[in-house]
């Protein structure tokens, strides 16, 4: 059973400080997720990695991904009080086509808060 | 268009009252998703469709009753509900199930519903 692991669960931080979310999967996936969460709102789509080594920026945020360590990252750099919000990482196994459908594995997410 | 739309946003309804959650995507996606979210926690899968055909039920109790009259829509109804039933339900659609590149999943705003 694929199992997905995030650290910190919480995380208080200054604004204009950097920090990392770590994700942490148990089986070998090349299709990783992260989406943002506001409190009572829908997912929002962050990052799509698909390879080992795989970067991607947007903003304040970058998202890695080392499929070998079975481990992305979310590394947030001077952050502001919008980024407040829940993050969560996702993994999707390719099960066959006999069993149709992608079926992400979630994270517990990680509750962000940016004090001024 | 590129959104997934998901109808009523609140409900509160009573346990003997019977109500339906409505979806609609029109980004040609193939597969269709229920999941129920509780707060601070992530979504958990209910039911995928695939190609229009129930493929995944997550052993969901029955008063959970979802149909996918077309490849657009996706409805779940609901009946005899308790009060632990109340969260926010999502429904996301992806692209092609069968396909074994990524298959991002879209997510819709949720309905927040409450079981009195």
């Amino acid at each position: 059973e694929l199992k997905v692991e995030q650290n910190p669960l919480f995380l208080s931080m200054q604004e204009g400080k950097n920090y990392t979310i770590y994700c942490n999967y148990s089986t070998t996936s090349d299709r990783l997720y992260w989406y943002r969460q506001d409190p009572g709102k829908s997912l929002e789509s962050l990052f799509v990695l698909l390879s080992n080594g795989a970067v991607k920026q947007e903003g304040r945020l970058m998202a890695s991904l080392d499929t070998k360590a079975r481990l992305s990252t979310l590394h947030i750099t001077a952050a502001v009080h919008d980024l407040s919000a829940t993050y969560f990482c996702a993994v999707d196994i390719w099960r066959g086509q006999e069993t149709s459908g992608s079926r992400l594995t979630f994270g517990e997410g990680t509750q962000l808060t940016v004090n001024p | 268009d590129t959104e997934v739309t998901q109808t009523p946003k609140h409900l509160v309804m009573g346990m003997t009252n019977k109500k339906s959650l409505k979806c609609e995507q029109h980004m040609g996606h193939r597969a269709m998703y229920w999941y129920k979210q509780k707060a601070k926690k992530p979504p958990e899968l209910m039911f995928v469709y695939s190609y229009e055909k129930l493929s995944i039920n997550e052993s969901v109790p029955s008063r959970f009753s979802p149909e996918c009259p077309n490849s657009s829509l996706l409805n779940l109804h609901l009946h005899a509900l308790q009060p632990e039933d109340s969260a926010l339900y999502l429904c996301a659609s992806s692209q092609d199930p069968l396909a074994a590149y990524y298959n991002e999943q879209f997510f819709g705003p949720g309905t927040r519903l409450t079981v009195l």
